[in-house]
């Protein structure tokens, strides 16, 4: 594998399920992101990890709980999610925090019903 | 905090040249990116300008006046497959560390 991937590509779940999804970068790099993005509106910077400390949280609903055991891997667990929370969640990366250059990886394209 | 004002959409003619233009506002400006996304895919980096003037990149060059507070990317020669959403993002050197991005501008080009 190659560059940042994500896991599962698709995901439908209840509100009341629990789920997380999955991101691995295979590039060496020291910081990771979490964003959301929906039909029309920019990209939302959710999480901000840099050398697996959280150095950033965007004001984000608790039912959104990040994780980052390592530099490579970086989980988002969902709970009691809402219908508005239908979105593809984007995982990045970069060399370091502070680079103008990322790397997305494809998404996980969410539905809560 | 940071804002970031594109165009929604553009469309332009195959072999024609376009610039889609990013103004923006920060406290503190570090850099300013363009990334590219085709419908279903992840965001691609294409370019970055931390200083005043234009960097080429094959195809495609970015222009950055800090003084403006204003930067575009230019694309020349389009093809049909450069159909897809600009985006430019924006760095600040205070406060957030992170990318801001803008709304995106989508691009179509026709035949």
């Amino acid at each position: 594998e190659t560059g940042v991937t994500q896991t599962p590509r698709h995901l439908v779940m209840g509100m009341t399920n629990k789920k997380s999804l999955k991101c691995e970068q295979h590039l060496g790099h020291n910081a990771m992101y979490w964003y959301k993005q929906s039909a029309k509106k920019p990209l939302e910077l959710m999480f901000v990890y840099s050398l697996e400390e959280r150095v950033e949280n965007n004001s984000v609903p608790s039912r959104f709980s990040p994780e980052c055991p390592n530099s490579s891997h970086l989980f988002l667990h969902l709970h009691t999610l809402q219908p508005e929370d239908s979105a593809l969640y984007l995982c990045a990366s970069s060399q370091v925090l502070e680079r103008g250059e990322q790397y997305f990886g494809p998404g996980t394209r969410l539905t809560v019903t | 905090g940071q804002s970031l004002e594109q165009p929604s959409e553009v469309t332009a003619v195959e072999g024609a040249i376009v610039q889609i233009n990013c103004t923006y506002q920060t406290s503190g400006f570090y850099g300013l990116s363009w990334y590219q996304q085709h419908d279903g895919g992840a965001p691609t980096f294409l370019s970055y300008n931390g200083l005043d003037g234009l960097e080429e990149t094959g195809r495609f060059s970015s222009f950055l006046s800090r003084s403006d507070s204003y930067g575009y990317l230019l694309l020349q020669e389009l093809q049909m497959k450069d159909s897809a959403s600009y985006f430019c993002a924006v760095r600040s050197s205070t406060g957030r560390r992170a990318l801001t991005f803008g709304s995106g501008t989508r691009l179509q080009v026709q035949p």
